[in-house]
């Protein structure tokens, strides 16, 4: 069965620096989504990607993050100057090979694990 | 805009016995509801979901889930409980956006 990849599952990086989250959506989907959790807590919406370019975005998804679509495969999450605050697991989810966006289930990926020191 | 609310942080039951998951909405037009459920250290797994139709949808592993739209409610069932259903249990809702809100998640615990 298909699914969602991420790498890499763990990064741990200094506060002030960038990191990329890669994932690997679903090879026929073409709605793309990044999330995020707190310590096991709430996921929170990020930003949703259509069209090479961004759908929707939360209040969260400030000037810090960036999503890309670099080519037919990947898609990443940039976040410049990591914060503290910025320590979650991060989830990639894909879903919907066509039509309406809104009903279809997201599948998501195994997440990774940002930590911020 | 949507919103989700799950408002039990904990349910326990006992192996054997029915068990309900509780989660009610809020959204300004027609609701798209997914439950997911998360293992320690995984990602979300897609459950259920409804969409239009039928109220009482089935899914995954046996569960099921009511809709209501009088109580807008949208609890997650399941007849006779599993100790490997112990897992963090997430219901979520869409409108017309793209964004999917998720509920805060309630634990389940199932005990021999």
């Amino acid at each position: 069965e298909p699914e969602v990849t991420q790498t890499p599952s763990h990064q741990v990086t200094q506060m002030g620096q960038e990191v990329i989250l890669r994932c690997v959506p679903i090879s026929n989907h073409l709605y793309f989504y990044w999330y995020r959790q707190i310590l096991g807590q709430k996921v929170e919406f990020l930003v949703s990607f259509y069209n090479n370019e961004i759908s929707e975005k939360s209040e969260i998804f400030d000037d810090q993050f960036s999503v890309e679509r670099p080519d037919g495969s990947n898609f990443t999450l940039k976040i410049r100057s990591t914060k503290l605050e910025d320590s979650a697991m991060y989830f990639c989810a894909s879903s919907g090979p066509s039509g309406s966006p809104f009903t279809y289930e997201q599948y998501f990926g195994p997440g990774t694990r940002l930590t911020v020191t | 805009a949507q919103s989700v609310a799950q408002p039990e942080d904990q349910v326990n039951v006992a192996e054997g016995n029915p068990l309900t998951v509780k989660c009610t909405y809020s959204v300004s037009g027609n609701p798209y509801l997914f439950w997911y459920v998360q293992y320690p250290n995984r990602g979300l797994q897609f459950l259920l979901k409804y969409i239009t139709g039928d109220n009482l949808v089935k899914g995954s592993y046996g569960f099921e889930a009511e809709f209501n739209k009088s109580q807008t409610s949208f609890h997650l069932k399941k007849p006779s409980a599993l100790v490997s259903d112990s897992a963090l249990y997430f219901c979520a809702v869409r409108d017309s956006g793209n964004d999917m809100r998720f509920g805060a998640g309630t634990r389940l615990t199932v005990k021999p």
